[in-house]
């Protein structure tokens, strides 16, 4: 099966932009969670999406936000992008108890 | 936070030694994973240990688990300089399987 993955792979922003990425999971997979990276945070859950609902949020700004598809696709949105907000943003999904993580979208805000 | 905390942050050894790190967590637990991640990329999962479980084997990886001390630890045996990542121990805080923990992670350098 092919491995989850995340669009784009790297992304530059300025303050203020908004930007929307992109997950496809692993074929029959219906849970998609996404995570921040930073090297001050370290890796945080941002939220889960399983049959297109929210079923789990970290403790984010409401400036993250997020959506699934029927097909399972899943993207996140962060509005009014902020210096912060640069990270490496990755997704997941799972079956059962185990988290398949893609390679990541960098993103960079100027 | 639930964050958990590893130990040590960095690790340097040579080709063929073993390479042992630790991770702590703070709240009770459903499961146990260790993964791998390379140069800020993806993270790749390497095993998951239950809570009824108390050591694990995959290949060269051997995992211990020790919830009376919110413990775990991760044993590289006969390294290779292929190994050389950054090691996360991540727990599902019983919230649910989905919603993962991370340690801060074990930056390995194995050196051939």
């Amino acid at each position: 099966k092919a491995g989850v993955t995340q669009t784009p792979r790297y992304l530059i922003k300025t303050r203020g932009q908004q930007v929307t990425l992109s997950c496809s999971p692993i074929s029959g997979h219906r849970s998609v969670s996404w995570y921040q990276q930073t090297p001050g945070q370290g890796l945080q859950f941002l939220f889960e999406y399983f049959s297109e609902t929210q079923r789990n949020k970290g403790n984010f700004p409401g400036r993250f936000s997020g959506r699934q598809f029927s097909n399972s696709r899943s993207e996140m949105n962060v509005s009014t992008l902020e210096l912060g907000d640069s990270a490496l943003y990755l997704c997941a999904s799972s079956v059962e108890d185990t988290q398949y993580f893609g390679p990541g979208t960098r993103l960079t805000v100027l | 936070s639930q964050q958990g905390e590893e130990d040590p942050q960095a690790l340097s050894i040579q080709e063929g030694e073993n390479a042992t790190m630790n991770c702590s967590y703070k709240t009770s637990i459903n499961n146990l994973q260790w993964y791998r991640q390379n140069s800020g990329r993806g993270l790749v999962h390497l095993i998951l240990i239950r809570s009824n479980e108390r050591e694990k084997h995959s290949g060269r990886l051997r995992v211990t688990l020790d919830t009376s001390k919110k413990s775990s630890s991760l044993l590289i045996t006969a390294s290779r300089a292929a190994d050389t990542a950054s090691y996360f121990c991540a727990t599902d805080g019983q919230t649910g399987a989905n919603n993962l923990f991370f340690g801060t992670g074990t930056r390995l350098t194995v050196i051939p």
